[in-house]
Formats: structure tokens, sequence, C-alpha cells
């Protein structure tokens, strides 16, 4: 089973729609989780942390269950410009802090 | 603006050739990885470290050779031994210490074999 898994889509979806991502990672010990937004061929970008309370930034919103060993990522009203790859990111304490990440959910927002 | 600057943004390498990927940082970072991100795939962990003079092997080093003599420095080599070179290089920095700390990216080197 890989660390972090994801559904590699792609998701299309009609501007304005809501669309939900799922990540599951293995191990039980990991204690930060993030959700990274990148384009064709440039540098992930911190979209939000996942806290354990679930937390909300504009039309994203992130939740965390650590009991099934998942994160979400929830985007509402989808615009052209959420069209990216979305990748989970898992960090597990260790001899560093060891940084996992998915192969990522590619997204595209159809006019 | 304080970031991380990764050049050349295209590289292409020969056969038998080593070739070096610059990676500087002005974010007072104390941590500095290498990532090699494949089309399809996550990005995996090539070399990192956590203070100056030392770094560590991630899970694919092998063909790779890294150096931190200065803290905002992190240049990675591609050696002749690394048989499938042609990816794309992330480079990242992070601040030591938070569990929350984030991973700042530069903005790639897409290497290419001739």
């Amino acid at each position: 089973r890989k660390e972090v898994e994801q559904d590699p889509g792609p998701f299309n979806v009609p501007e304005g729609a809501t669309v939900a991502f799922n990540c599951t990672y293995s191990n039980s010990a990991s204690q930060s989780f993030f959700w990274y937004r990148q384009d064709c061929r440039k540098e992930p970008k911190l979209l939000m942390s996942v806290y354990s309370s679930g937390n909300e930034d504009g039309r994203f919103t992130a939740q965390l269950n650590r009991a099934s060993q998942y994160i979400s990522l929830l985007i509402r009203d989808s615009k052209l410009s959420d069209s990216a790859t979305y990748l989970c990111v898992v960090r597990t304490p260790g001899g560093y802090q060891k940084v996992t990440f998915g192969t990522g959910t590619k997204l595209q927002v159809i006019p | 603006d304080g970031g991380i600057t990764q050049s050349p943004k295209y590289l292409f390498r020969k056969e038998g050739q080593n070739v070096t990927l610059s990676c500087e940082q002005n974010l007072n970072h104390d941590a500095m990885y290498w990532y090699r991100q494949d089309p399809g795939q996550g990005l995996r962990l090539i070399y990192y470290s956590q203070i100056v003079n030392d770094f560590q092997k991630g899970d694919i080093a092998e063909g790779y050779s890294v150096s931190r003599e200065k803290k905002e420095s992190f240049p990675l080599t591609v050696t002749s031994a690394q048989k499938n070179p042609t990816a794309f290089y992330l480079c990242a920095s992070s601040m030591m210490g938070d569990p929350n700390e984030k991973l700042f990216f530069g903005s790639g080197t897409q290497l290419s074999v001739l």
C-alpha cells in the first residue's frame, strides 16, 4: 500500500460546481497534513494546511479524519483558474520530519 | 523578496556527462531538499540537508550528489551514473523545529538527455 494515495483523476467539472478530493495515508503516526496546488511544469505551492478541527479558506475547505486516516479538500464554486493538480502531503515524525507526497489529483474546470 | 531560486530552468545533458543544478535561498531556512518529479508520479526525495556541511540520502539518491557549504546554497549534481535523469527537479526549503513547517519550492529545472 502506498504511503499516501490519491485518485489521479482527471476530474472534469463545469464552472460553479463543487468538487471534492480525498487522500488516504497509511502511517497512523503522521502528524501534519497539507494540500499543495501545482500547475503544469511549475513548482507546488501551498494551498492550505489541514487541521484536526477542519479549516476553511474562502471557497476551499479541508478536513482531516484521523480514525479513517484520510484528508479531504472541497472546492466550492469552481473557477477556471482552479484547474491544476492538487497534491496531498503528509508529514510523519522521524529522524527528520519525513514528508510524503501523493501523486496528485488533476482538476479541469470547464467553461 | 525572499525566496528560492533554481537555475537553469532547462538543462540538457549528454550521455556520460555530469551536470549541476543550482538552488539558492534567502529565507534563512535551515533545511533544504531536492526532489525529482516524473510524469504521473509524486515527488520523490533525492537528498536533504538540515544543517551546513551535513546532508542525508533520500529515497532515490543513487546517481546524484550534493553539497551544503553555505546555508543558502544546496547544489545537486546529476552524475553519469544516473541512467534515467530526464525529469523535473525541484528544490525546496523549510524552517526546522515547527511540526507544521511548510515547504517552499523553487520554480524547478527540467533536465533532458540529448
